[in-house]
């Protein structure tokens, strides 16, 4: 089993949809979590991390952290096709951790 | 402000060449990283430095060399390239180790081994 799941998608959404992309993982030791966004042909840049459980806002996104499932989520309100890209999940055990990633999950926003 | 930069862009090598993945940083940044990305495999750690002439072994290091003599750079070297070293490298560098510290990406290299 490994140790970070993440549906490898493609996901294709209108322009205007809520988008929800998931991640699930087994290590409970697991404590930041993150979102990373990544263009075609582009390196990851770091979109949100969360500490812990609970929930974290950035304009149209918002991250939410479930410990106790092993669930983490990232939601896209008002999908826009500059939005279409791989969104990788991230975790790792402290801030000196090697970062897990998941497989990423390949959106595509249509006009 | 060039950022992470890496070269080359993209390669093909035969099987048992060798070639070394540069990368290097103009941010002072103290912490580098090497990943390989595969299709539908995310990031994988193969190397990374804490500082220079610090390394240490990541998630996937067989087949793989690094070595850190300044903060700026931090080479990737391949010995006796396989097929299943055909893959995307990415070098990253972070200023600490702090989650809340982005690491910031290089563009790739594509690498195949035929």
């Amino acid at each position: 089993q490994k140790e970070v799941e993440q549906d490898p998608g493609p996901l294709s959404v209108p322009e205007g949809a809520i988008v929800s992309l998931n991640c699930t993982y087994s290590n409970s030791a697991f404590q930041y979590f993150m979102w990373y966004r990544q263009y075609s042909r582009k390196g990851p840049e770091l979109l949100m991390y969360t500490y812990s459980s609970g929930n974290k806002e950035d304009g149209r996104f918002t991250a939410q952290v479930d410990k106790s499932s092993k669930y983490i989520s990232l939601f896209i309100r008002d999908s826009q096709p500059s939005d279409s890209a791989t969104y990788l999940c991230a975790m790792c055990v402290n801030q000196g951790g090697k970062l897990i990633f998941g497989q990423g999950t390949e959106l595509s926003v249509k006009p | 402000n060039a950022g992470v930069t890496q070269t080359p862009k993209f390669r093909i090598l035969k099987i048992g060449q060798s070639m070394t993945l540069q990368c290097t940083q103009d941010m002072n940044h103290n912490y580098m990283y090497w990943y390989r990305q595969d299709p539908g495999m995310g990031l994988k750690l193969i190397y990374y430095s804490v500082g220079a002439g610090i390394t240490d072994k990541g998630e996937v290091p067989n087949g793989y060399n690094v070595s850190r003599s300044t903060t700026e750079d931090f080479p990737l070297r391949l010995e006796l390239a396989a097929p299943s070293q055909t893959s995307v490298y990415f070098c990253a560098s972070s200023a600490h180790d702090s989650i809340r510290e982005t690491q910031y990406f290089g563009p790739g290299t594509r690498l195949l081994v035929l």
